[in-house]
């Protein structure tokens, strides 16, 4: 069965730090991958995804994520949070098999400290 | 356009009652989905739907029932409430399923007494 890891689940971190969020999954085909970031008391949004091409993808306020089909692995990366980026984190596949299913991971809680 | 929307925001059941979360998305979507989210559980598939009048099993379909009469709208029915059932809902839908992003609703605070 297709799986999803998130091995962080709570990151405490300081303004300007640098961060990296992991995400594992398990599926030996094409996938797409997302990341979606849940601001408090919000709804999920978009940060960014992956569906072909080149590895390096950017998203929305600085947010990018690597996709390492050797390690099945779509880390997120920031070079410098800020404190309005506290918010909890998932990651999420869809095995390109023709299922209409994604796959969540059980979420990174980040908090930045001011 | 008002994206996803879910009706109620909140609601407080006693067990064994029952009750119908509505789901509206006006982005002309084909597919829709209802997942609970648990603290530390992430987000979970109860059921799906890939059109109009289709629905689909998802991770935990147990005690919930939907219906999907309309390409606009997707309903999520609890008919004998439980205390396991107390979580944050949240509808999602997307054009293409798994090739494109999903949209989420506000969510629905369900508490199960």
């Amino acid at each position: 069965a297709q799986s999803v890891s998130q091995h962080n689940h709570h990151v405490i971190l300081s303004e300007a730090a640098s961060l990296e969020l992991g995400c594992n999954y398990s599926y030996g085909g094409t996938v797409n991958l997302f990341w979606y970031v849940q601001y408090p008391g919000q709804h999920l949004q978009l940060l960014l995804k992956y569906f072909s091409g080149d590895p390096l993808v950017k998203g929305i306020k600085g947010f990018e994520a690597e996709f390492i089909k050797s390690k099945f692995s779509f880390n997120l990366r920031k070079p410098s949070v800020q404190w309005s980026d506290t918010a909890e984190y998932f990651c999420a596949v869809n095995a390109n098999s023709g299922t209409y299913k994604y796959i969540f991971g059980t979420g990174t809680r980040l908090k930045v400290l001011a | 356009n008002a994206g996803v929307t879910q009706t109620p925001k909140f609601r407080v059941l006693k067990t064994g009652q029952s009750m119908t979360l509505l789901c509206a998305q006006d982005m002309n979507h084909e597919y829709m989905y209802w997942y609970r989210q648990d603290p530390g559980m992430g987000l979970r598939l109860i059921h799906y739907s890939v059109g109009e009048g289709t629905t689909a099993k998802g991770e935990v379909p147990d005690g919930y029932n939907v219906s999907r009469l309309k390409k606009q709208n997707f309903l999520l029915g609890l008919e004998s409430a439980a205390p396991s059932q107390t979580s944050v809902y949240f509808c999602a839908s997307s054009y293409r399923g798994g090739y494109d992003e999903q949209y989420f609703g506000p969510g629905t605070r369900l508490t199960v007494t």
